[in-house]
C-alpha cells in the first residue's frame, strides 16, 4: 500500500491566517490525490480531487497543489468554519490510502 | 440532490458478522458513472478505506480486510450494502457509506457500529 504521510499533525492559528497543510506520498501518484474536511462528530467532506481541482461548492479560498509525491494544502484566510481537521488521500493505486490527518485549531 | 444514509446494528457480538446498508435518495443508484463505497474511522483515529461496488456489481476490495467482506447492491431498493464477518472488537468504527467517480464526493453521515458481548 502506498502510506501518505501529512505535516504538521497540528497547528494553531488565528482568523485570518494564510494556513498551508503538506502531503507527501510514499511513492509518485501522478495528481491522484484528494483533500477532506472534517469536523467533529461529523462525516467528511470532499474540498479537493486531482490534486488542485475544487469540488463543486467549495470556497475559492481552499487551493490545492503539487503532483508526484508532494502536495500542498492551502487555505488563504482561514475563517472560524475552518477549523476542523484535514486529511488527504491518494487513489493512484489501490487501495486509496488516507494520511493520517492536520489538526487546525484556534490560537 | 443525492444523499446517503446509513443503517444497522450499532452493536455486534465478537465474531458475528457486521451488516450495514446504505440508502441513496434524490437520485437513482444506476445513474451515472459512480462507485458506491465504504469507509470507516476507528473513535479518534484516521480513516479506512474498506471497497466499492459498481452499478455493474463489479467489486473492489482493501486486501487487509478483502477475506471477511462483501458489498453487494440492490437497485431496486437504491441501496448498497455492506457485510464484515468474525469481527472483533478492531472494528469498533464509525462507519461511512459514500459515492464518488475517481474518490469519494459524496458521504453519508455515518454510523457507529460497536463490537462488543
Amino acid at each position: 500500500d502506498i502510506q501518505m504521510t501529512q505535516s504538521p499533525s497540528s497547528l494553531s492559528a488565528s482568523v485570518g491566517d494564510r494556513v498551508t497543510i503538506t502531503c507527501r506520498a510514499s511513492q509518485g501518484i501522478s495528481n491522484y490525490l484528494a483533500w477532506f474536511q472534517q469536523k467533529p462528530g461529523k462525516a467528511p467532506k470532499s474540498l479537493i480531487y486531482a490534486a488542485s481541482s475544487l469540488q463543486s461548492g467549495v470556497p475559492s479560498k481552499f487551493s490545492g497543489s503539487g503532483s508526484g509525491t508532494d502536495f500542498t494544502l492551502t487555505i488563504s484566510s482561514l475563517q472560524p468554519e475552518d477549523f476542523a481537521t484535514y486529511y488527504c488521500q491518494q487513489y493512484n493505486s489501490y487501495p486509496p490510502t488516507f494520511g493520517p490527518g492536520t489538526k487546525v485549531d484556534i490560537k | 440532490q443525492v444523499q446517503l444514509q446509513e443503517s444497522g446494528p450499532g452493536l455486534v457480538k465478537p465474531s458475528q458478522t457486521l451488516s450495514l446498508t446504505c440508502t441513496v435518495s434524490g437520485g437513482s443508484i444506476s445513474s451515472g458513472s459512480y462507485y458506491w463505497s465504504w469507509i470507516r474511522q476507528p473513535a479518534g483515529k484516521g480513516l479506512e478505506w474498506i471497497g466499492r461496488i459498481y452499478t455493474s456489481g463489479s467489486t473492489n476490495y482493501n486486501p487487509s480486510l478483502k477475506s471477511r467482506v462483501t458489498i453487494s447492491v440492490d437497485t431496486s431498493k437504491n441501496q448498497f450494502s455492506l457485510k464484515l464477518s468474525s469481527v472483533t472488537a478492531a472494528d469498533t468504527a464509525v462507519y461511512y457509506c459514500a459515492r464518488g467517480m475517481t474518490t469519494v464526493t459524496l458521504w453519508g453521515q455515518g454510523t457507529l457500529v460497536t463490537v462488543s458481548s
